[in-house]
């Protein structure tokens, strides 16, 4: 019963390195979403994708890469990490149906970038 | 584009009493829903309560209802019997039929024993 898994769950990174955040789940859900929780800003939308092999940017894309290759994976990539990027990340999925379009939330990724 | 505005940044009550969150939203579709988070100290966030547009009826979840005003754009929480373990941060969503969904700033909501 593991629902949305992310991977890692805390991680640091110095100015100029790189990352992937892995994003999986395993409920069969069509979309998928990155957002990152800042204080006093709530959740913004960085990528979301509404299938397979499809993705679309968010409200603040800028410094992120996304790739959706399988339904099950949703991965979050920074080239080169930036303190202002330092914030808890979250994915979540939903299976969009008229009867259900909840939203279902990982643990979250506490990044600092130094 | 849409937008989900929460003008109530932090609130307290008493336990036991009742609590109403603000939430607004903007939007040109008729055909959308709405959601309240909740997301307590353990980070974790958990659906309380969802909303669909075309059904006029308010959704009710035990202590949780919502007054959702179509018109007004407007879809505001309420929470009766507060209880000390509904403190936690508050968040009102929005996804369009057949897109993203968008988050408010969220309320920090205190309930004082």
């Amino acid at each position: 019963n593991a629902g949305v898994t992310q991977t890692p769950k805390f991680r640091v990174l110095k100015t100029g390195q790189s990352m992937t955040l892995l994003c999986a789940q395993d409920m069969n859900h069509e979309y998928m979403y990155w957002y990152r929780q800042d204080p006093g800003m709530g959740l913004r939308l960085i990528h979301y994708s509404v299938g397979e092999g499809t993705t679309a940017k968010g409200e603040v894309p800028d410094g992120y890469n996304v790739s959706r290759l399988k339904k099950q994976n949703f991965l979050l990539g920074l080239e080169s990490a930036a303190p202002s990027q330092t914030s808890v990340y979250f994915c979540a999925s939903s299976p969009y149906t008229e009867l259900n379009t909840e939203a279902f939330f990982g643990q979250g990724t506490r990044l600092t970038v130094v | 584009a849409q937008t989900v505005t929460q003008s109530q940044p932090e609130m307290s009550v008493q336990e036991a009493e009742t609590v109403t969150l603000s939430c607004t939203y903007d939007t040109s579709e008729s055909n959308y829903y709405l959601f309240w988070y909740k997301q307590p100290p353990s980070r974790q966030m958990i659906l309380v309560i969802r909303q669909e547009a075309y059904k006029q009826q308010n959704a009710t979840e035990n202590r949780f209802s919502v007054n959702f005003q179509k018109a007004a754009k407007s879809f505001s929480l309420k929470i009766s019997d507060s209880q000390l373990g509904d403190t936690a941060m508050y968040f009102c969503a929005f996804m369009r039929g057949d897109d993203k969904i968008i988050f408010g700033k969220g309320t920090r909501l205190h309930i004082l024993p």
